[in-house]
């Protein structure tokens, strides 16, 4: 699986956008970006996942560049409640499944 | 409310103890995963089991076992426990098959080891 690099942390005001971005340069054609959070010490929640195309949900949007060699997830209007560490992983897929690798994240801090 | 339950939420034991920590995937999911989360080593992958039988091993102990049971539940089982055994135990699920393959993790137990 490709390694990834975050930021380590990013402040944002409540009711922007939070744009947390996510390098994976050595991705593979195969592999998906997937991005969960953890909040606090919560289990780590599923947020979004995409191979080439911009995916939307109604958490988050992700946008791949063209050459997949970064992404960014999307926080429309981001609120208190999205402090948390965010974790942006790649990954190959498999039929009986396949481990998430997780690294340090980004904490992203969600200011009044 | 991932659908993933597991049990018990904390548990206190001494060192040289044994304990069992227990998962219950979603409804229909085959693969189990466990990770450890320790404040020094963030979150690490332990061990997958997809439909009773072991498919992939990180970074487990010697000392750490698991297995699936036939309802598809879950059980890691920690041995001889250390000090530095204390960490957060998520479990996760998945359907297995590479369409359905998102993993969804439980609310986690904390091990504390005195």
């Amino acid at each position: 699986d490709a390694k990834t690099t975050q930021p380590p942390s990013m402040d944002c005001a409540e009711g922007r956008a939070a744009n947390l971005p996510c390098n994976h340069s050595t991705i593979s054609g195969n592999e998906y970006v997937y991005w969960y959070r953890q909040i606090h010490s919560q289990g780590p929640q599923y947020i979004i996942h995409g191979l080439k195309n911009n995916e939307t949900n109604e958490m988050a949007s992700l946008i791949i560049t063209e050459d997949r060699k970064s992404s960014t997830l999307i926080l429309p209007h981001a609120t208190l409640r999205d402090t948390a560490v965010y974790y942006c992983i790649v990954r190959g897929k498999m039929e009986y499944g396949n481990k998430l690798v997780f690294g340090a994240g980004t904490i992203l801090r969600v200011k009044s | 409310d991932s659908g993933v339950t597991q049990t018990p939420k904390h548990l206190i034991t001494a060192t040289g103890q044994r304990v069992t920590l227990r998962c219950s995937p979603r409804s229909g999911d085959l693969s189990v995963y466990w990770y450890q989360q320790s404040l020094d080593q963030g979150l690490q992958f332990l061990i997958q089991y997809y439909n009773g039988e072991e498919r992939a091993k990180g970074n487990i102990l010697e000392r750490f076992s698991a297995q699936q049971f036939p309802d598809l539940h879950s059980e890691l089982n920690l041995s001889s426990l250390e000090l530095g055994d204390s960490a957060l135990y998520f479990c996760a699920s998945s359907g297995g098959g590479a369409s359905t393959d998102t993993q969804y993790f439980g609310p986690g137990t904390r091990l504390t080891v005195l």
